[in-house]
């Protein structure tokens, strides 16, 4: 069964420097892959996806991600992040299985930006 | 377009009681998928729904269960609350089941207190 392991329950990071968000799924065929944001009190919203094509993935808020195969990896990344960005991050692995489609998310990574 | 709403936002019962949660699609989405999220575990699968149809359901116990109604409209029911019942409860709506390739849209969720 597919799986995704966010390796950092928590980020903390300052103002105006860069971050990576790291996340491994399990192998498989071929994967659909997604980062989502989510701030306080709020649901879930797409920053990026990954579907084919081109590995390197740009999203909303000057966030990207690249995909690679051979690592089964999907890191998230931003040159400069604000006070803004703090908020939790996931990310999500769609393939198909027995049942069809189906897209498991993983654990969440807290990111924290300090002035 | 609207997006996709929950009702009610916020809910406080008592152990032993039930509840009811709704959950409206973007318009035209047939795929309405329901997950739990609490501190400590996350964000974790409960159901999902497409065409009025239990697709996958995820590891909860038999208290936890839900509908599709023919205009997309989902609701969630819980029986016989209990404390560790307490969470966000998020829902998602999609074109196709499972996602399948797509991303998927959230509501902003229904906090749910049990005392």
């Amino acid at each position: 069964a597919q799986s995704v392991t966010q390796l950092d329950s928590q980020v903390p990071v300052f103002e105006e420097a860069p971050v990576e968000l790291r996340c491994n799924y399990s192998s498989s065929v071929s994967v659909y892959l997604f980062w989502y944001v989510q701030y306080p009190n709020q649901g879930l919203q797409l920053l990026l996806k990954y579907l084919s094509g081109s590995t390197l993935v740009k999203g909303i808020n000057g966030f990207e991600a690249e995909f690679n195969k051979s690592q089964t990896s999907f890191h998230l990344r931003k040159p400069s992040v604000h006070i803004s960005d703090t908020a939790e991050y996931f990310c999500a692995v769609s393939d198909q299985g027995p049942g069809g489609f189906k897209t498991i998310f993983g654990a969440g990574t807290r990111l924290f930006v300090k002035a | 377009k609207a997006g996709v709403t929950q009702t009610p936002r916020y809910l406080i019962k008592t152990r032993g009681q039930q509840v009811t949660l709704s959950c409206s699609p973007i318009s035209g989405h047939r795929s309405v998928s329901w997950y739990q999220q609490t501190p400590g575990q996350g964000l974790q699968f409960l159901f999902e729904y497409f065409s009025e149809t239990q697709r996958n359901k995820g590891n909860f116990p038999g208290r936890f269960s839900g509908r599709q109604f023919s205009n997309s409209r989902s609701e969630m029911n819980v029986s016989t609350l209990e404390l560790g019942d307490s969470a966000l409860y998020l829902c998602a709506s999609s074109l196709a089941p499972g996602g399948q390739g797509g991303e998927q849209y959230f509501g902003p969720g229904t906090r749910l207190t049990v005392t």
